[in-house]
């Protein structure tokens, strides 16, 4: 199975800070790199697909780089709304496999 | 919009059984992939199984494959997950999913809002 790796595990920032957060795959999986977010007690909700493609509805705020087995998830201004969990997930291979997660808190 | 509700999840013995379903809407259901994930209490995402559009096709993770069995009935729009000789470790919320088409196909793009399963004695 490929594993995910995500760094930090969690960090603290203020409103209006960018935020970026890094997602490692053990091998390449090309661009088939997904992130999701989660608050607590509630769904997680799909952000981005293939690296850097934006889900439906979702504020251009989010965006996502990376290829092959390094990529990264950027929040440009964060706003409350934003404090959640992130995790990032390939679908390259089966089974598809997710990052441990990063804590996004209010500072 | 789309929507996915998920229900009969529930308090279970080791070693019993329970049928999660889960009831799609405001989308052609017949024309896309579902999956079910899970997550334990306090811990991260866990995918459990992948079923075709049609039904023919299922994909199980290693720790369920042999006692879960995921179907679908397109007629009635709904996804299901029979899970037999639960154990401790199957403790979890269980979310039904949809994949995505085109250049999102393979992962995810709406979740239902997830269903509770206790294994406990």
């Amino acid at each position: 199975d490929i594993q995910m790796t995500q760094s930090p595990s969690s960090l603290s920032a203020s409103v209006g800070d960018r935020v970026t957060i890094t997602c490692r795959a053990s091998q390449g999986i090309s661009n088939y790199l997904a992130w999701f977010q989660q608050k607590p007690g509630k769904a997680p909700k799909s952000l981005i697909y293939a690296a850097s493609s934006l889900q439906s509805g979702v504020p251009s705020k989010f965006s996502g780089s990376g290829s092959g087995t390094d990529f990264t998830l950027t929040i440009s201004s964060l706003q409350p709304e934003d404090f959640a969990t992130y995790y990032c997930q390939q679908y390259n291979s089966y089974p598809p496999t997710f990052g441990p997660g990063t804590k996004v808190e209010i500072k | 919009q789309v929507q996915l509700v998920e229900s009969g999840g529930g308090l279970v013995k080791p070693g019993g059984s329970l049928r999660l379903s889960c009831a799609a809407s405001g989308f052609t259901f017949s024309d896309y992939y579902m999956s079910w994930f899970r997550q334990a209490p306090g811990k991260g995402l866990e995918w459990v199984s992948y079923i075709g559009s049609s039904g023919s096709t299922m994909y199980y993770a290693d720790s369920v494959k042999g006692r879960f069995t995921i179907s679908r009935d397109n007629a009635k729009n709904s996804l299901y997950l029979q899970m037999d000789s639960l154990r401790a470790e199957d403790t979890a919320v269980y979310y039904c999913a949809r994949l995505g088409q085109l250049a999102a196909a393979g992962t995810t793009d709406y979740w239902g809002q997830g269903t509770l399963v206790t294994v406990s004695s």
